[in-house]
């Protein structure tokens, strides 16, 4: 069964405004990894996060990887209609194979 | 360039008569992977190779099967499609390590008509 859960399963944002979905595993993750699918499209890797308590950003992307590294998070800023489509995040307990979460499907209101 | 090709892009498919779906990869990955993905919903992983050793999911139907013949393909046959099996299929790849970031493919959409 699903290992990883992903909330909320969608978000309706104001084009500007900021947003963060969240990432939650009952199981510490050797890494954590977040995918893009824009509609119509296939998955697409956005980043990996390793270590306890690392952030890292890509433009206006901010991932984090919690201290325990069973939780994980991507916040948008200055949300853009290029921003639409389905946030996926992945988890890795130990060795063990990627356990995909349910994604967030944002939608942009300009 | 393309490094996971999937074709066909759409394949339609009468109930019950066979399918295969083809991957190919060009990146030299060990880890090739078959999911299906319908629609809002997280891709769901059927099968993987971890190069020449299949790992099947403990509830991928029977009527799924796979072969991958050599480190560039991969296939996915469907035996007798019924119409809960109209989806998109993806195929992915990861360098070493199942652990390892995936390349997917562009997807196989199939109709079972």
């Amino acid at each position: 069964g699903q290992q990883v859960m992903q909330i909320p399963q969608y978000q309706h944002v104001q084009e500007g405004e900021d947003f963060t979905t969240y990432c939650n595993s009952s199981t510490t993750l050797s890494n954590i990894q977040w995918y893009k699918q824009r509609p119509g499209g296939h998955p697409v890797f956005l980043i990996q996060l390793v270590k306890s308590g690392e952030v890292k950003k890509q433009k206006r992307l901010t991932f984090q990887f919690g201290e325990a590294k069973k939780n994980s998070s991507l916040h948008i800023t200055a949300t853009q209609t290029t921003d639409v489509g389905t946030y996926f995040c992945a988890g890795a307990p130990g060795d063990y194979k990627l356990s995909f979460g349910a994604g967030t499907t944002v939608t942009v209101r300009a | 360039d393309a490094m996971v090709i999937q074709n066909p892009r759409y394949q339609v498919t009468q109930f019950g008569k066979p399918v295969t779906l083809s991957c190919s990869q060009t990146l030299n990955h060990n880890v090739m992977y078959w999911y299906q993905q319908k629609s809002s919903q997280a891709p769901k992983l059927l099968f993987h190779y971890y190069d020449k050793d299949f790992n099947n999911e403990a509830d991928t139907p029977d009527n799924f099967q796979s072969r991958r013949p050599n480190t560039s393909f991969c296939f996915l046959d469907i035996r007798s499609p019924g119409l809960g099996d109209a989806a998109m299929y993806l195929c992915a790849t990861s360098r070493v390590r199942v652990t390892d970031t995936q390349y997917f493919g562009p997807g196989t959409r199939l109709t079972v008509l």
